[in-house]
């Protein structure tokens, strides 16, 4: 099982819909998690840290549910804009290596008029 | 704010050549990481330093790769001989790592990337 999975997709969504990503971790101990966009041919971008109680920024609403170990990102009143690959992205704490990041294969989405 | 400098953008050359990568981090970061994306396997570590001193190689392919950090602001990946498996983009990220209660302070800033061909 890999560390970090992720639904690859792609998500075809029409503007203004509501999709959401999920990704699942397999180490219990795992401290912390973000969410990362990458467009094509591009680096990863930070899009958001996810905090245990829940956090939104503007459209993007991100969860962590430690109990079943996956977390999610929920973007509303999708735009055009919004297409890329969302990364998920899990820092498996001490006993996995602090500060580095496992990232996810990557979900893709595409957001059409 | 500069961001992470890697270069060259982009590098082909022919099999059994040196291939040598460079990064500058985003200054004051104390760790930096050096990633491997394809379409087969994703975004893969190879590498990451902690204040110039590598602390996990275990994601490096093989002896053909090597990476150093001779100071905080440059670091470089380079691969010897080169193969044509090795190519991919190649990423370089840093992070200021400090406080790991600070989660804000292990997220990770990438570089543009290399794309590296290898025929």
């Amino acid at each position: 099982r890999k560390e970090v999975e992720q639904d690859p997709g792609p998500f075809n969504v029409p503007e203004g819909a509501t999709v959401a990503f999920n990704c699942t971790y397999s180490n219990s101990a795992s401290q912390s998690f973000f969410w990362y966009r990458q467009d094509c041919r591009k680096e990863p971008k930070l899009l958001m840290s996810v905090y245990s109680s829940g956090n939104e920024d503007g459209r993007f609403t991100a969860q962590l549910n430690r109990a079943s170990q996956y977390i999610s990102l929920l973007i509303r009143d999708s735009k055009l804009s919004d297409s890329a690959t969302y990364l998920c992205a899990v820092n498996p704490g001490f006993s996995g290596g602090y500060n580095k990041l496992i990232f996810g294969a990557g979900t893709r989405l595409a957001v059409h008029p | 704010d500069a961001g992470v400098i890697q270069s060259p953008r982009h590098e082909v050359t022919e099999m059994g050549q040196e291939v040598t990568l460079r990064c500058k981090p985003i200054s004051g970061h104390d760790y930096l990481f050096w990633y491997r994306q394809t379409m087969m396997r994703g975004l893969e570590l190879l590498i990451y330093f902690n204040n110039n001193v590598p602390i996990d190689d275990s994601g490096m392919p093989e002896d053909r790769f090597s990476a150093k950090m001779p100071n905080a602001s440059f670091s470089t990946l380079k691969i010897q001989p080169s193969e044509p498996r090795d190519s991919a983009v190649y990423f370089c990220a840093s992070s200021l790592g400090e406080g790991q209660a600070r989660i804000l302070y292990q997220a990770q800033h990438f570089g543009d990337g290399t794309r590296l061909s290898i025929l």
